[in-house]
């Protein structure tokens, strides 16, 4: 079956820092590619994704890219704030038999980071 | 409304009573998906609805789960006898034709004592 694994956090970063939170994939097949974050206190939200190989995703200074050759999709920040502390997840999904929806995720066990000032 | 909405936000029950969880989806979104997330784990899929039918319910953990959508608006997930390890949060999401992205819950959390 389809899964995904993230680096085991917590991780704790200074304001500035380079962040880093690794995922990996295994799916038959080519999924598409996501990340969400869920602030205290929210919902999950959609922070990037990718739908194919080699595409980069990019939103609010973090990008990650779909390479297929090492199934990974991680996860890249380089200069940290105190408000991206969050507990981050990565996912894939593949589109439904109608080629509509991409909504049955499957979901990393999320990696908390923490930003000190 | 302006987003996914789910009520209550916090449940607790005595084992072996049934819950109703309920999920209002952002309007006009005509697929909604149903989640459970345990302590320190991602979300799981339960459950995919396009419209009023279930289109996949491959996640329900067994025949005491059950959700429905009769109107193909807001959907109720159902749990029947529930059970201590049933305690989690249960997330909604709901997304339009040509998915780009779920929009989230802020979920239910269920405490089975």
């Amino acid at each position: 079956g389809n899964s995904v694994t993230q680096m085991e956090g917590p991780v704790t970063l200074s304001e500035e820092a380079f962040l880093t939170i690794n995922c990996t994939y295994t799916a038959t097949g080519y999924p598409s590619l996501f990340w969400y974050v869920q602030y205290p206190g929210e919902g999950l939200q959609l922070l990037l994704k990718a739908t194919k190989a080699d595409d980069k995703g990019s939103n609010k200074g973090f990008e990650a890219t779909y390479r297929k050759e090492t199934t990974s999709f991680h996860l890249e920040k380089g200069s940290v704030q105190v408000s991206d502390s969050a507990v981050y997840f990565c996912a894939l999904s593949f589109l439904n038999a109608g080629g509509t929806s991409y909504g049955k995720l499957t979901f990393g066990q999320g990696t908390i980071l923490t930003v000190h000032p | 409304g302006a987003g996914v909405s789910q009520t209550p936000s916090n449940k607790v029950t005595e084992k072996g009573k049934y819950v109703e969880l309920r999920c209002d989806p952002i309007s006009g979104h005509t697929a909604l998906y149903w989640y459970r997330q345990s302590l320190g784990q991602g979300p799981e899929f339960l459950i995919y609805f396009q419209g009023t039918g279930a289109a996949d319910d491959s996640g329900l953990p067994n025949d005491r789960f059950f959700a429905v959508r009769p109107e193909g608006s807001v959907s109720t997930l159902k749990i029947q006898r529930t059970e201590r390890g049933d305690s989690a949060v249960y997330l909604c999401a709901s997304s339009n034709h040509g998915f780009t992205e779920a929009f989230f819950g802020q979920g239910t959390r269920l405490t089975v004592v």
